[in-house]
């Protein structure tokens, strides 16, 4: 069974360019979590989605930033125009929703903005 | 914001026995405390769960008092790779409800 899988690994943009970041869950995992995490501090909540449906969106940034879970397919974690501070792994995990505990995290998406 | 708090970081040697404590005076009577280990450029991967009394792995023990306002992790006779980031959350992990991580303790061991 394979684990959460996110790509591209590292990704490098130029300021103004949009990054794409994939998550693929576990097998059988239907919800999905996007945390960031700058160089030396913790990981940041920033959305909480199930297939097709955003359930919390309340640590995103309400410009450039969104995210979709299609019925189909990985999620994905879009930045449009990205600015020298969007510069952070971002990392995906995902659960089976039954209220375990466990997340099983991805090994993250580096992105650098240069 | 997290619903947890724990030391910035620790110091210890190889061999040693580590406790570190999480303080979550307003944890939910549903709530979990769940504690994860971060090594550098990865993801964070479950360590231990409890709810109360004690709960023991492979890998640490976790003990929760009885008014479950704080828990502490214990990693017996830690090594060098055990120097990670650890971080504790409570909550549970369902439907609607967002798993916050705080900063985390930062374990550094030493030979």
């Amino acid at each position: 069974n394979a684990g959460v899988m996110q790509n591209p690994r590292h990704l490098v943009r130029r300021r103004g360019q949009e990054a794409r970041l994939r998550c693929s869950p576990m097998k059988g995992h239907s919800h999905v979590y996007w945390y960031r995490q700058l160089p030396e501090e913790g990981l940041k909540f920033m959305v909480y989605l199930q297939k097709e449906n955003i359930i919390d969106e309340s640590g995103m940034p309400k410009e450039r930033f969104s995210a979709e879970f299609p019925k189909e397919g990985p999620s994905i974690l879009r930045i449009q125009q990205v600015v020298r501070g969007d510069s952070a792994a971002y990392f995906c995990a995902s659960s089976l929703g039954t209220g375990t505990g466990e997340l099983f995290f991805g090994e993250g998406s580096r992105l650098t903005v240069l | 914001l997290a619903k947890t708090t724990q030391p910035i970081s620790m110091d210890s040697y190889e061999g040693q026995e580590v406790n570190i404590t999480c303080s979550h005076n307003n944890i939910a009577t549903n709530d979990y405390i769940t504690w994860y280990q971060q090594f550098p450029s990865q993801g964070p991967r479950f360590i231990i769960q409890g709810y109360k009394t004690k709960v023991t792995n492979e890998v640490a023990s976790l003990f929760i008092p009885a008014d479950r306002k704080s828990s502490t992790l214990s990693l017996p006779r830690v090594s060098l790779s055990d120097t990670a980031v650890y971080y504790c959350l409570s909550g549970l992990e369902q439907a609607g409800t967002a798993l916050i991580f705080g900063k985390g303790t930062t374990l550094s061991v030493s030979s």
